[in-house]
């Protein structure tokens, strides 16, 4: 089973601030690494596929790149919107697995 | 309009069994992969279990493995998690997601359906 090590596990930021999340698969995983978001009773909603790919109606400040084992999302000048989870998803074997998760508070 | 909608959640007694389903709406059903996820209160996602589009191939993860069977019916547009001998641990909400591509993102999911397995 592929693992994916997030990090930080949470993160206390400002708005215009730019924000870091990284993701660590425990094997190669190509580029079959997907990103989420989730806020408080919603259920998770699409941001980057295949790593660096931007969903749909997904704003540009929110950027995907990596390949392999290491990847990162990156998110621009954070707004207040953005206060939310935000987990990896691999899609490179089954059984299909996720990181554990990265909350964003927005000071 | 695209969407997904779960249905059949609950409390339920450890070793009872319940069947979840997911209704789809606004896309060609039987073209996609479809996939149930689970989060537990306060936890992170878990994926649970994947079925192709045609349905003849189905995977779980080996904790459901043997007491959990996804279904689907491509004629209603339906996807199914049958769920047997029910674990205290089993107790998260559960989501329907649907398959960009093949081995892709999931782009849609349902609001989801809690379970409970409790005495």
């Amino acid at each position: 089973e592929v693992v994916l090590t997030q990090s930080p596990d949470f993160q206390s930021v400002t708005p215009k601030e730019k924000v870091t999340i990284t993701c660590r698969a425990s094997q190669s995983i190509g580029g079959k690494l997907h990103w989420y978001q989730q806020k408080p009773d919603q259920s998770p909603k699409l941001l980057i596929k295949y790593a660096s790919q931007s969903f749909s109606g997904v704003p540009s400040r929110f950027r995907g790149s990596g390949s392999g084992t290491d990847f990162t999302l990156t998110i621009n000048s954070l707004e207040a919107e953005d206060a939310a989870t935000y987990f990896c998803h691999q899609t490179s074997s089954l059984p299909y697995t996720f990181g554990q998760g990265t909350k964003l508070e927005i000071k | 309009q695209v969407y997904l909608v779960e249905s059949g959640g609950g409390v339920v007694q450890p070793g009872r069994s319940l069947r979840l389903s997911c209704a789809a709406t606004g896309f060609s059903f039987s073209n996609y992969g479809m996939h149930w996820v689970r989060q537990a209160p306060g936890k992170g996602l878990e994926w649970v279990a994947g079925i192709s589009g045609e349905g003849r191939s189905q995977s779980y993860i080996g904790a459901v493995k043997g007491r959990f069977s996804i279904s689907r019916d491509n004629i209603n547009n339906a996807l199914f998690l049958q769920m047997d001998s029910l674990r205290p641990e089993d107790s998260a909400v559960y989501f329907c997601a649907k398959e960009y591509g093949a081995f892709d993102a999931c782009d849609i999911w349902g609001q989801g359906a809690l379970v409970t397995v409790s005495s």
